[in-house]
C-alpha cells in the first residue's frame, strides 16, 4: 500500500534561513510526487510536481528513489512562506477487474512558520 | 465561478441527523474527488467520480456515506445518521480528466461539526 510520511508537524525557521520540509514515501510502483500548500484562509493548491523539475516561489524538490524521499527545499525563507505543506503521492489503484483509478495520497502535513 | 465551489462552508448538526454537502466543480472537469480532513491530518480519499459514475468509492468509511453526481457536474456527499466522529472538513476537488495525475483543484471545504 502507498504511504506518505511527513515526520515534522511544525517547523519554525527565521526569515532568510534555509528551509527543508521532509517527505518520505512508500510505494511499489513508479512514484509521482507532489507538494501542495495551504496558506492561511486559502484553499489547498498545488505547489510543484517532481516530473516538472521546476522551481516555484523559490522552492525545489528532488525525488530520491534510493531514499524514497521528496524533500522540499528553499535556500532563503520568506515570511509569506508560512503555511501548511502537504506531500502527496499519485498512484494507480486497481479496484476491480479491469477498473482502477489514480489516487492522490497525502501526508499529514507540516506547518511552516517563518519568524520575522 | 472560476474555482471549485462547496456549500455549505460550515454545518453544525446533531448526532443522528442527515447531512448533504454540495460540490460544484470547475466547468469542464470530468473528474471529481471527495476527501475528508480531520484535525491534524492530511486529506483522506473518500470517493472519485469520472463523469457520472463512481469510479472508486473505496475510501468511504461505511455505508452511512454516499455520494452522487447525476449529471456529471455537481456532486452531493450524503451522510446518514451522523456521528461525532464524522466531524471534519470535507474537501471536494476536480481535475480535467483521467490522464491528469496529481493536479487537483480544491474547493475551500465544508466544515462539518456533529454535536
Amino acid at each position: 500500500a502507498q504511504r506518505v510520511t511527513q515526520p515534522e508537524k511544525l517547523l519554525s525557521v527565521f526569515k532568510g534561513a534555509p528551509v527543508e520540509l521532509k517527505c518520505n514515501y512508500s510505494y511499489s510502483g513508479s512514484p509521482e510526487l507532489f507538494w501542495y500548500v495551504q496558506y492561511s484562509r486559502q484553499r489547498l493548491q498545488l505547489l510543484l510536481r517532481h516530473i516538472s523539475r521546476e522551481s516555484i516561489k523559490g522552492f525545489t524538490a528532488d525525488l530520491n528513489k534510493g531514499e524514497t524521499s521528496f524533500h522540499l527545499k528553499k535556500p532563503f525563507a520568506q515570511e509569506e512562506d508560512s503555511a501548511m505543506y502537504y506531500c502527496a503521492l499519485s498512484s494507480w489503484i486497481n479496484r476491480y477487474s479491469g477498473a482502477g483509478s489514480y489516487q492522490l495520497t497525502f501526508g499529514k502535513g507540516t506547518k511552516l512558520s517563518v519568524i520575522p | 465561478g472560476a474555482g471549485v465551489s462547496q456549500t455549505p462552508s460550515n454545518k453544525v448538526t446533531e448526532k443522528g441527523k442527515y447531512v448533504e454537502l454540495r460540490c460544484d466543480p470547475i466547468s469542464g472537469h470530468t473528474a471529481l474527488y471527495w476527501y475528508r480532513q480531520s484535525l491534524g491530518q492530511g486529506p483522506e480519499f473518500l470517493i472519485y467520480f469520472q463523469g457520472t459514475g463512481a469510479a472508486d468509492d473505496s475510501g468511504l468509511p461505511n455505508d452511512r456515506f454516499f455520494a452522487v453526481r447525476p449529471e456529471g457536474s455537481v456532486s452531493t456527499l450524503k451522510i446518514q445518521r451522523t456521528e461525532r466522529g464524522d466531524s471534519a472538513v470535507y474537501l471536494c476537488a476536480s481535475s480535467p480528466g483521467t490522464a491528469n495525475t496529481g493536479e487537483l483543484f480544491f474547493g475551500e471545504g465544508s466544515r462539518l461539526t456533529v454535536l
